[in-house]
């Protein structure tokens, strides 16, 4: 079956340092969407991703999608403890959608 | 926030018994997902519906069932709960599916605990 690997599971940062996850399908993608999930809360829809190569930047936050479209990165500039959470990729399959393990920062003052 | 409600948010409940979730949408969705969240596992699909009474079996399906008769409600139903199914489960809505995907909007989670 599809399966989307993230790594690392866990990463902690001083505050003011970058971070990077990165994330890898076993099949192709058509898209590929990323999630943040605060602790406590429910994951929420940050990016979409559709062309292969394709970067997109949100402020701090710059993603990837590889161009052979079966791998992505998120990738944070300069920490902040705002940024404290776990980052999700995900995949569509044909009706449904599939999550990464996720990868959770925790952002040291 | 996208209107979609899950209930109830916290449940403990014993091993054997049945136990139904219910997750409620808004928005007119055609496509609506349960997940269980656990520590190492991220997000796993349980099952999913593509329309009024159109649903599928996810990854981890067994001991699950789902209904939908109606478009705006999506009810996971623990047949006979066990402890391995203590968990945080999530309900999912979005309007397209596969290469035409959108993002998925999620309910708040039910904390459910089987004793």
């Amino acid at each position: 079956g599809q399966q989307v690997m993230q790594i690392p599971q866990y990463q902690h940062v001083q505050e003011g340092e970058d971070f990077t996850t990165y994330c890898n399908s076993s099949t192709t993608l058509s898209n590929i969407q990323w999630y943040k999930q605060r602790p406590g809360g429910h994951p929420v829809f940050l990016i979409q991703l559709v062309k292969s190569g394709e970067v997109k930047k949100q402020k701090r936050l710059t993603f990837q999608f590889g161009e052979a479209k079966k791998n992505s990165s998120l990738h944070i500039t300069a920490t902040q403890t705002t940024d404290v959470g776990t980052y999700f990729c995900a995949g569509p399959g044909a009706n449904n959608l599939f999550f990464g393990t996720g990868t959770r920062l925790t952002v040291i003052p | 926030d996208a209107g979609i409600t899950q209930s109830p948010r916290h449940k403990v409940t014993e091993t054997g018994t049945p136990v139904t979730l219910r997750c409620h949408q808004t928005e007119n969705h055609r496509y609506m997902y349960w997940y269980r969240q656990d520590p190492g596992h991220g997000l796993r699909l349980i099952h999913y519906s593509y329309g009024v009474k159109d649903t599928d079996k996810g990854e981890v399906s067994d001991g699950y069932s789902v209904s939908r008769s109606k478009t705006e409600d999506f009810l996971l139903t623990l047949e006979s709960a066990t402890s391995s199914q203590t968990s945080v489960y999530f309900c999912a809505i979005s309007a397209n599916r596969g290469s035409r995907s959108t993002e998925a909007f999620f309910g708040q989670g039910t904390r459910l605990t089987v004793v």
